[in-house]
């Protein structure tokens, strides 16, 4: 079974530092990774997501996230938080034998001025 | 369409009525997932269609749910006898295949029984 832990529920950071939201997640099997984020009222958009080719991955607006398969970690980094960085990230993992898209409880990520 | 659609935005019923949410899938797309997201918590599987058929019911919390896709496009997810319980924001998904595939979300339908 698949599933998928955020270690911290709120984030809160200064704009212009960096950004670390930390995900841990268990598979059976070589699984596919996603992150997404979810603005207060809108939709979930896909940021960058790992398909067992390279285990640095960079998505849009500037994050990136890395795939260590020792630690069975994918956390998503960025180096310089901007105010509309502000919303909630969900870590997904999904089994490249499963079906569906498991997600973790989400990280609420605050930029203060 | 450009993306996932779904109908209605916001949806307020009594407890006890039955209740319809509609989800229009990006055109091609064969898979398709309802989640169910309450607040302040991750959203919830619930269903996965492939094609026509449900490949996975196992999230659906009990039998008054339902969900249907019978021309594997257009999928209605189904409520009977609906609880207080049951508000929440119904996400829905589609995806190009099974796989390494990313889905793409909706805007969500917030159920809300009163």
């Amino acid at each position: 079974a698949q599933s998928v832990t955020q270690l911290d529920s709120h984030v809160s950071v200064s704009e212009g530092t960096p950004v670390l939201l930390r995900c841990n997640y268990s598979s059976s099997y070589s699984p596919s990774l996603f992150w997404y984020v979810q603005h207060p009222n809108k939709g979930l958009q896909l940021l960058l997501k790992y398909t067992s080719a390279a285990t640095l991955v960079k998505g849009i607006n500037g994050f990136e996230a890395e795939f260590k398969k020792s630690e069975t970690s994918f956390h998503l980094t960025k180096p310089s938080a901007h105010m509309s960085d502000a919303a909630e990230y969900f870590c997904v993992v999904r089994d490249n034998y499963g079906q569906n898209f498991v997600f973790g409880p989400g990280t609420r990520l605050s930029v203060l001025p | 369409g450009a993306g996932v659609s779904q109908t209605p935005s916001n949806k307020v019923t009594e407890k006890g009525k039955y209740v319809e949410l509609r989800c229009d899938p990006i055109s091609g797309h064969t898979a398709l997932y309802w989640y169910r997201q309450s607040l302040g918590q991750g959203p919830e599987f619930l269903i996965y269609f492939q094609g026509t058929g449900a490949a996975d019911d196992s999230g659906l919390p009990n039998d008054r749910f339902f969900a249907v896709r019978p021309e594997g496009s257009v999928s209605t997810l189904k409520i009977q006898r609906t609880e207080r319980g049951d508000s929440a924001v119904y996400l829905c998904a589609s995806s190009l295949a099974p796989g390494d595939t990313e889905a793409f979300f909706g805007q969500g339908t917030r159920l809300t029984v009163v």
